[in-house]
C-alpha cells in the first residue's frame, strides 16, 4: 500500500493478556518509529528503529514492553501481561530516513477491560 | 527532558473567525512540525519550520518559529468547518537525536458552522 499501515486497527483484551500490533510502513522507508497517545494527551515516543535495529527504546515504558523489525519492514509491539494503564492508541509511524518527515499510521486504539 | 506546551487545549470557534494556537518550550528545538489529527487517524503533517524566525503560509494558515527556536504558532484566518481537528505541535532533537520527536498534548479545534 502507499501508506502505514497498522492493525490491528482496534483490539480489546482482558488485563492479563499479552497483545501485538503489527506495523507494515511504507516500502523502501529505514526508520521507523512507535509512540503512544493517551486519551487527551499528545504522542510519547516509544522505540525508534533504524533498519532492524533499534538504537534508541528509551520510550519504552516497561519491561513488559518490547518491539522487533524484521527484513527492514514489518514490526511489531509487544505487550505482555497487560495492565488498564497500557489503554491508549498506538501509532507507527516511518521515514525514508530519520531526519526526514514522519508518516504516520492510524493507529490500532488498545482498549483492557 | 524536552516538553512542549500548547495552548488552548480546547477551541470551539465560529465559521470565519480567525484563530491562534501556541506552542512553548524552555528548550531549543532544530526544527518544528505541525501536524492535524482527525478521530481515528494518525497525525499528518502540516509543516516544518527549521529557521528562527521563519514564517510559512499554506492557503489560511501561517506558521511562525520564534526567533530562539523555542516557540512556534499557527494563525488561521477565517475558519471553516473543515479545519476542525487536533492541532499538534512537536519538536525536532538537535544532533544525536533528530530522529526523536517530543509533542505537545495538542489544541482541539471545534469551527462551527
Amino acid at each position: 500500500g502507499a501508506g502505514v499501515s497498522q492493525s490491528p486497527s482496534n483490539k480489546v483484551t482482558e488485563k492479563g493478556k499479552d497483545v501485538e500490533l503489527r506495523c507494515d510502513p511504507i516500502s523502501g522507508h529505514t526508520a521507523l518509529y512507535w509512540y503512544r497517545q493517551r486519551l487527551g494527551q499528545g504522542l510519547e515516543f516509544l522505540i525508534y528503529f533504524q533498519g532492524n535495529s533499534a538504537p534508541d527504546k528509551s520510550g519504552l515504558p516497561s519491561d513488559r514492553f518490547s518491539a522487533e523489525r524484521t527484513g527492514e519492514s514489518v514490526s511489531t509491539l509487544t505487550i505482555q501481561r497487560t495492565q488498564q494503564e497500557d489503554s491508549a492508541v498506538y501509532l507507527c509511524a516511518s521515514s525514508f530516513i530519520s531526519n526526514q518527515p514522519q508518516h504516520f499510521g492510524d493507529g490500532t486504539r488498545l482498549s483492557i477491560l | 527532558t524536552q516538553l512542549l506546551e500548547q495552548s488552548p487545549q480546547f477551541l470551539s470557534i465560529q465559521e470565519g473567525e480567525n484563530l491562534t494556537v501556541y506552542c512553548n518550550s524552555s528548550s531549543v528545538f532544530s526544527s518544528l512540525q505541525w501536524y492535524r489529527q482527525e478521530p481515528g487517524e494518525g497525525p499528518v503533517l502540516l509543516v516544518t519550520v527549521v529557521t528562527g524566525g521563519e514564517v510559512k503560509k499554506l492557503k489560511r494558515l501561517t506558521f511562525q518559529f520564534g526567533d530562539a527556536r523555542k516557540d512556534s504558532s499557527l494563525h488561521i484566518t477565517a475558519a471553516q468547518p473543515g479545519d476542525t481537528g487536533l492541532y499538534l505541535c512537536a519538536g525536532e532533537g538537535g544532533r544525536g537525536s533528530n530522529y526523536k520527536l517530543t509533542f505537545g498534548k495538542g489544541t482541539l479545534l471545534t469551527v462551527n458552522p
